[in-house]
């Protein structure tokens, strides 16, 4: 596609359930990032893939957390037994190659009730 | 680490000139990046500095020093939509993870 896409935009879950994050990202990027982004804060790190290669998984809070991207396109990121801290947004990113600019998605709204 | 520094929030007036400083550590840099992000929005990017010396974009330059791990945003002739969050990240030698700092809100007045 024309840019990064993040599906849902909004998702609202219920403590305890699972739930995926979609991001597809702008077509050929080799690299491939997830963010978590606090009101008035920086885009933290979560994970990043080169390919379907998970290269940095140490920004995951917790073993809940979990992400891959199988084919090296469309990525996943997955909570299980989501908790109320959980709730934040939660952004998608590519890159041409290691070495360029990331583009960002729209992000997911995510909401733990 | 990877502890990237700049100022939480600044203000300016319509049409100077300002800077935001980024101060960030040194071991294993692979880039300095800048990022705007209006409120509600996603980061958007602005700039990119490799090597040492000063990258000029229409209103917005960007300068790096890799010895003092250092960089800075300048905006010039500011106009009021220029109000938003500027982001500074640094990326990895090692495959290339890109880390941001805590953005810096700019606030333009008239």
């Amino acid at each position: 596609g024309a840019g990064v896409s993040q599906s849902p935009r909004y998702k609202v879950t219920k403590r305890g359930q699972d739930v995926a994050l979609r991001c597809d990202p702008i077509s050929g990027h080799v690299s491939l990032y997830w963010y978590r982004q606090a009101l008035g804060q920086g885009p933290e790190f979560l994970t990043y893939f080169n390919y379907e290669a998970q290269q940095d998984k140490s920004g995951l809070p917790n073993d809940r957390f979990s992400a891959e991207r199988p084919e090296g396109s469309i990525s996943t990121l997955t909570i299980q037994r989501t908790e109320q801290r959980d709730s934040a947004m939660y952004r998608c990113a590519s890159s041409a190659d290691t070495n360029t600019e990331a583009f960002f998605g729209q992000g997911t709204r995510l909401t733990v009730v | 680490g990877q502890n990237i520094d700049q100022p939480t929030e600044m203000t300016a007036t319509e049409g100077a000139i300002v800077q935001i400083n980024c101060t960030y550590q040194t071991s294993g840099f692979n880039g300095l990046f800048w990022y705007q992000q209006h409120a509600g929005e996603a980061p958007t990017f602005l700039s990119y500095n490799v090597l040492d010396g000063l990258e000029e974009k229409g209103r917005f330059s960007s300068f790096l020093s890799r010895s003092k791990g250092y960089s800075y945003l300048l905006l010039k002739e500011l106009q009021m939509k220029d109000s938003a969050s500027y982001l500074c990240a640094r990326r990895n030698n090692q495959g290339g993870k890109l880390i941001f700092g805590q953005g810096t809100e700019l606030s333009v007045k008239p």
